[in-house]
């Protein structure tokens, strides 16, 4: 497609189920970037992958939280053993390099209950 | 810590009306300003900034950075009820070419 792709759009869980997170950014795109947006607070960096690697995790905020990105293209976000501070806006970007305009996708609302 | 402050929080005003919405940021080393608009869902992009003093401007919007006075204003006049938004303000600095640190943005609501 055109822009980053998300999915789930929404996702509504039980307090200690994981839950998985997929992000399809731009072709071509070789930056990708995971973000968290909660209410009332900014966009709070994740972590980033450049291909399939990802030389900074400093912004995952537990070790519930991982990521991988296969083939330089489609990313997950997996939380484990999710938490209700865990709430938020997951936002996903891609760019064509480093420090290049990032491009957002819609984002999965994740709720936990 | 990095840190971008964004002023006013929101702010109301009526179609046709001019606006003026505020970044301040002290970060460690510089590298570039960028500013978005979110509606419902994504943040969209609307520029970047790196030099001082050169004004970026797309239709009714425009921007300019002051890298002495650490500080960038994005203008939007004749405003109209679809400039409605968060507008956010980013910021590269540091070691790091990668990672965006925003201010938690303005809310603007331009009224008919």
């Amino acid at each position: 497609g055109a822009g980053v792709s998300q999915s789930p759009s929404n996702k509504v869980t039980e307090k200690g189920k994981d839950v998985e997170l997929r992000c399809d950014p731009i072709s071509g795109h070789t930056a990708l970037y995971w973000y968290r947006q909660s209410l009332g607070q900014g966009l709070e960096f994740l972590i980033y992958f450049q291909g399939n690697s990802a030389p900074d995790k400093s912004g995952l905020p537990s070790d519930r939280f991982s990521a991988e990105r296969t083939g330089g293209s489609v990313s997950t976000l997996t939380i484990q053993r999710t938490q209700q501070e865990d709430s938020a806006v997951y936002l996903c970007a891609s760019s064509f390099g480093v420090e290049q305009p990032q491009h957002f996708g819609d984002g999965t609302r994740l709720s936990i209950l | 810590e990095d840190k971008v402050v964004q002023s006013p929080l929101s702010l109301v005003v009526h179609e046709g009306d001019t606006v003026t919405l505020n970044c301040s940021y002290e970060v460690t080393n510089f590298r570039s300003l960028l500013w978005y608009k979110q509606e419902k869902k994504a943040p969209t992009f609307l520029f970047m900034l790196t030099s001082s003093g050169i004004e970026k401007k797309s239709g009714r919007l425009s921007s300019i950075l002051d890298k002495k006075e650490l500080f960038s204003i994005l203008n939007i006049t004749a405003t109209q009820t679809g400039d409605s938004a968060i507008y956010l303000c980013a910021v590269y600095s540091g070691g790091s070419n990668y990672k965006l640190t925003f201010g938690k943005g303005t809310l603007l609501t331009v009224n008919p």
